[in-house]
């Protein structure tokens, strides 16, 4: 059926160093997908988006990469700091909304 | 903005209770969703309306109702609460479906015992 997991549930970085979480999907019919920060105690938070007719696209220190051939999503954090840490969920849009699991980031001082 | 709001934070319910979960967005968006999420684990959709008046289950729907009577307020009903809904639910609303993003509440933690 269709699904979208991550790779990697926890994932513990140096501050400083870049942070990369990973996202597999399995509907090719998906068009538009969303990276979600979710902070503890608080509700998903918009972080970036990409279409399908891209495989990549820039914002403040986040880059998101699209490989449709494998079907994959990683989500690039430049210069990890402490307000990083968070629960990073990727999502797809196609005839619905799939979340993945979650990537629990730590971010180590 | 107020953005997505949800009343009430935390409810510790006894089995076989009923409540009620409170949602509302000021933002005119047309689709709205309840989800929940179990401790470490991902947002699973239980319902979802496209508008008012229209509702929609979703992944998760047994054991709870919602209604759409106007753009704003969405809530979210159970009638039998069971310990397997004890979850962390959240309301998110966006203006349509597809390449549009969802604007997510604070969450309520429900704890049924």
């Amino acid at each position: 059926g269709e699904s979208v997991g991550l790779h990697l549930p926890t994932l513990s970085v140096q501050e400083g160093d870049n942070s990369i979480i990973n996202c597999a999907y399995s509907n090719s019919a998906s068009d538009y997908f969303i990276w979600y920060k979710q902070e503890s105690g608080k509700g998903p938070q918009f972080i970036i988006d990409i279409r399908s007719n891209m495989d990549k696209r820039q914002g403040q220190r986040v880059t998101v990469l699209l490989n449709k051939t494998v079907k994959h999503l990683s989500l690039q954090i430049a210069a990890t700091q402490p307000g990083d840490s968070a629960v990073y969920f990727c999502a797809e849009n196609g005839d619905k909304v799939i979340f993945g699991p979650g990537t629990s980031l730590s971010v180590i001082p | 903005n107020a953005g997505v709001t949800q009343t009430p934070k935390f409810r510790i319910l006894k089995i076989g209770q009923s409540m009620t979960l409170q949602c509302a967005q000021d933002m005119n968006h047309n689709y709205m969703y309840w989800y929940r999420q179990d401790p470490g684990m991902g947002l699973k959709l239980i319902y979802y309306s496209v508008g008012a008046g229209i509702t929609d289950k979703g992944e998760v729907p047994n054991g709870y109702n919602v209604s759409r009577s106007t753009t704003e307020d969405f809530p979210l009903r159970l009638e039998l609460a069971a310990p397997s809904q004890t979850s962390v639910y959240f309301c998110a609303s966006s203006f349509g479906q597809g390449a549009y993003e969802q604007y997510f509440g604070p969450g309520t933690r429900l704890t049924v015992t």
